[in-house]
């Protein structure tokens, strides 16, 4: 079955140090990740997705077919980058399976 | 529209009730997604449409849950018999075709349930 976990519910970090949201799926077909993001207050929205390879506010997600990861990085961590994270499947060009998110606060 | 519409925003009901959620999706967008958000759960995936079909109906939690879509555009989810179980953001979202196979997608502001 189609599957995706992100082992942390919460993260902190301080502003200025690197950090790693991970995402790990299962799924036997050819994967299409997404990361959407939910700042306070605001509506979930599209961060970026594995096939454009772009970075996005200085965030970057590698998809590692490997180890089927696609863990999201930013090398130097912003206190607006605190929101709610959350990694997205996408199945058989049909459905998104989300993973159950990662809170990311960022520290001053 | 500019983007997906949901209403209402707020709904407060008495345990027993019916509710009746409603989403507009951008105008166009041929799929449209509820999901469901709970405090702490994240996001469970409650329904799919593909124009007014319903290829996949597998997460709707249980009978009293049903939705609908007409015109390939307003979908409605209906709670029958609401229970407090079913308290949580209800959030729609909608994709189209024109922005490639892996059309992302745009989600509205979300109905937030609260059953008493």
């Amino acid at each position: 079955a189609q599957r995706v976990t992100q082992p942390e519910k919460l993260l902190s970090v301080f502003k200025g140090a690197p950090v790693e949201l991970k995402c790990n799926y299962s799924y036997s077909g050819s994967p299409e990740l997404f990361w959407y993001v939910q700042y306070s207050r605001q509506r979930l929205q599209l961060l970026l997705r594995h096939i454009s390879r772009e970075s996005i506010k200085g965030f970057t997600a590698d998809l590692n077919k490997g180890e089927t990861s696609f863990h999201l990085k930013k090398p130097f961590a912003q206190e607006e980058d605190s929101a709610m994270y959350y990694c997205a499947l996408l199945v058989y060009g049909q459905n998104f399976v989300f993973g159950p998110g990662t809170r990311l606060s960022v520290l001053p | 529209g500019a983007g997906v519409s949901q209403s209402p925003s707020n709904k407060v009901t008495e345990k027993g009730k019916d509710v009746e959620l409603r989403c507009d999706p951008i105008s166009g967008h041929t799929a449209l997604y509820w999901y469901r958000q709970s405090l702490g759960q994240g996001l469970e995936f409650l329904i799919y449409f593909q124009g007014n079909s319903a290829p996949d109906k597998s997460g709707l939690p249980s009978d009293r849950f049903s939705a609908e879509r007409t015109g390939g555009s307003v979908s409605t989810l209906t709670i029958q018999r609401t229970q407090q179980e079913d308290s949580a953001v209800y959030l729609c979202a909608s994709s189209g075709t024109g922005e490639g196979y892996n059309s992302p997608l745009h989600f509205g502001n979300g109905t937030r349930l609260t059953v008493t």
